[in-house]
């Protein structure tokens, strides 16, 4: 059974750090791994999806990098900004399951 | 603009009632679904539907039913509600099933007393 985890559950850093945030699975036979956003009440918002014949993708200061064979995928955010302030939630694709399984989340709080 | 829009933000409802969520897109995708977010449990699928009058069980349908009249409208029902259906309820709708980006509603966060 395909889990998904993400650590820490929550980060606080200053502005203008860059920062990584984590996401771990237990089965490699993805199609997969997507990064979401999701602010307080709101619904996700999506940020990058990386096929699984990928390695990363990049969008303006976000870069997600995918390593099937370690069953591990990161979020870079450069230069953070209190506007990312969210929890990022990821979620991957396939597996036994052939269903999107999401990690709980890492809360993330920007300080000015 | 790519846009879900689920019926209700807020719903309080009392314990056995009847309670419809709706959810509609307007991209034009076969498929959408239905989780549930709870503390400490993440996001948890009911429901999902392929096609028009299709669906299919995720991993936690009980308590739950669906209906997909027509493609743009996904509805969520819940037979008589009961207290640990207290829940975050999202829709979403992609392209194909779980292989290209999933677009959320912004959420029905329902209280069951």
């Amino acid at each position: 059974k395909q889990e998904v985890t993400q650590i820490p559950a929550a980060l606080s850093v200053p502005e203008g750090e860059n920062l990584v945030l984590n996401c771990s699975f237990t089965d490699s036979a993805i199609y997969n791994l997507q990064w979401f956003r999701q602010d307080p009440g709101k619904g996700l918002t999506s940020l990058l999806l990386i096929q699984s014949s990928q390695r990363e993708q990049t969008s303006g200061r976000l870069n997600a990098s995918l390593d099937k064979s370690s069953g591990r995928s990161t979020l870079y955010i450069a230069a953070s900004q209190p506007g990312d302030s969210a929890t990022y939630l990821c979620a991957v694709a396939g597996g036994a399951t052939n269903k999107l399984i999401f990690g709980t989340g890492t809360l993330l709080a920007v300080q000015p | 603009d790519v846009k879900v829009t689920q019926s209700s933000r807020y719903l309080v409802k009392r314990t056995g009632e009847k309670v419809f969520l709706e959810c509609v897109q307007d991209m034009d995708h076969e498929n959408m679904f239905w989780y549930r977010q709870d503390p400490g449990l993440g996001l948890r699928l009911i429901y999902f539907s392929y096609d028009v009058k299709m669906k299919e069980k995720g991993d936690i349908p009980e308590g739950y039913s669906v209906s997909r009249e027509k493609k743009e409208r996904f509805s969520l029902i819940l037979e008589s509600a009961s207290t640990n259906q207290t829940s975050m309820y999202l829709c979403a709708s992609s392209s194909d099933r779980f292989q290209e980006t999933q677009y959320f509603g912004p959420g029905t966060r329902l209280l069951v007393l």
